[in-house]
């Protein structure tokens, strides 16, 4: 089944642990990024990336870390987590970036099914 | 800032309505427009995506695009209570590399 697959799906951890939250997709998408959710403020962009070793930050990438090793798996680190980092995780991949039309829904992202992270 | 904005609802209609959802964005230079579709307590999928002016109809959904007023609309048609979700308007702008979603808009319909 093609998938995003994001581990772990809830995570309590307390302020400084660093933690790794990680994304694997099974369709050999070439696009990947990394967004949260909060209440009232939507969906907002940490990382993306075009391709394996290429990654640039979206809006909001303080705080946060990424890597693209391979292409199937893009991992958000947390090096020092804080309070405010608080959130829905939610990772997504596309064959094509967004921004390229595509008449076959190349650049239609598939998103994984959340990681719900608190930092105490 | 390139923006993207929607009411936040919730916005409320009895089933069988026509339901009007409603976005903006700030930048002339946008490129594709998606709208997903978000239940509780779980990720979005799409629902359409629309590249040009004018309408895109998908059964009971229909897109609506115009570059100039720089908005883009979903309609549902013959709303039913499985309808009920959170809407996510996403702009992508070819500079700078990003899609931006919009805050979203709860839409409840009522039986």
């Amino acid at each position: 089944e093609a998938q995003v697959t994001q581990n772990p799906r809830y995570l309590i951890t307390v302020t400084g642990k660093k933690l790794t939250v990680t994304c694997s997709q099974n369709m050999n998408h070439e696009y990947m990024s990394w967004y949260r959710q909060d209440p009232g403020l939507g969906l907002r962009q940490i990382y993306y990336s075009m391709n394996v070793e290429v990654t640039d930050k979206g809006d909001v990438p303080e705080g946060y870390k990424v890597s693209r090793k391979e292409k199937r798996n893009f991992p958000l680190i947390l090096e020092s987590p804080s309070p405010n980092q608080t959130s829905l995780y939610f990772c997504a991949s596309s064959l094509t970036a967004p921004w390229v039309h595509s008449l076959s829904g190349a650049n239609v992202l598939t998103f994984g099914a959340g990681s719900r992270l608190t930092v105490l | 800032q390139k923006e993207v904005e929607q009411n936040s609802g919730p916005l409320s209609v009895p089933e069988g309505a026509i339901a009007s959802l409603n976005c903006t964005y700030s930048d002339r230079v946008s490129q594709s427009f998606f709208w997903y579709r978000q239940y509780s307590g779980k990720s979005p999928e799409l629902i359409m995506s629309i590249y040009s002016n004018g309408d895109k109809e998908d059964g009971r959904f229909t897109a609506q695009l115009n570059k100039a007023s720089q908005y883009v609309s979903l309609l549902i048609r013959d709303s039913q209570p499985s309808d009920s979700a959170t809407y996510l308007c996403a702009v992508s702008y070819n500079q700078g590399g990003k899609l931006i979603f919009g805050q979203g808009t709860e839409l409840s319909v009522k039986p």
